[in-house]
């Protein structure tokens, strides 16, 4: 059965940087792009951007370009996430998605359980 | 950037129908996937590409999509169905996908 599992909750001070993990089992893991998203407490689902696990080609949200950078390793078939100059506002739960092809587009079939990343002096 | 616009609240009692809308200029001519997520879980996909439905998922679930609205509609609903329902598209134009702002689903 697919499965993403993510690293475990994070405490960042402002300025501070992060790196989220999420490893893949029961699947071919470079058939598959894998996808981020973010929420904040209380508020709505955000899309981070996605990496191809096949080639490492990368796709970011225009908000964070230049602050994250998502990566692969094949021989773990496992994507991390990281973010930088981390903000209050960073404070959020992140997963991991597991993207698969429509008749049209991608979307996420299997999400990780995600990870708590708190921002705070 | 391309918006989705979905109502904050929705009510309804066991057992009728619940209807979820997704707004979006001309959202007719994108396909449309929709998560239900609820409180402390990953979210989890319902309907894709419209109107399929993942295994796993009833067919009390199901979608349509036509011109500036999407409206993933669930039929008899049950108490487990309380949850925040979110739509999400690929805009073309910015190569990013968009989720809509959410939408709270209470059974009364």
């Amino acid at each position: 059965q697919v499965q993403l599992v993510q690293s475990g909750a994070e405490v960042k001070k402002p300025g501070a940087s992060v790196k989220v993990s999420c490893k893949a089992s029961g699947y071919t893991f470079t058939n598959y792009n894998i996808s981020w998203v973010r929420q904040a407490p209380g508020q709505g689902l955000e899309w981070m951007g996605w990496i191809s696990a096949y080639n490492g080609s990368t796709n970011y949200a225009q908000n964070l370009q230049g602050r994250v950078t998502m990566t692969t390793d094949t021989s773990t078939s496992t994507a991390y996430m990281e973010l930088r100059s981390l903000r209050s506002d960073d404070t959020a739960v992140y997963y991991c998605g597991r993207d698969k092809f429509g008749g049209y587009d991608e979307f996420i079939d299997y999400w990780g359980q995600g990870t708590l990343v708190t921002v705070s002096s | 950037s391309y918006v989705l616009t979905q109502p904050p609240a929705v009510s309804v009692a066991p057992g009728q129908t619940a209807r979820i809308t997704c707004g979006g200029n001309n959202i007719g001519s994108k396909s449309v996937h929709w998560y239900q997520q609820k409180p402390g879980q990953a979210p989890v996909l319902v309907v894709y590409d419209d109107s399929d439905r993942p295994s796993g998922i009833p067919e009390r679930f199901s979608g349509s999509n036509s011109g500036n609205t999407a409206t993933l509609t669930i039929s008899r609903v049950e108490a487990g169905d309380e949850a925040d329902y979110y739509c999400q598209v690929w805009d073309s134009s910015s190569d990013h996908r968009v989720f809509g702002t959410g939408t709270k689903v209470t059974v009364l």
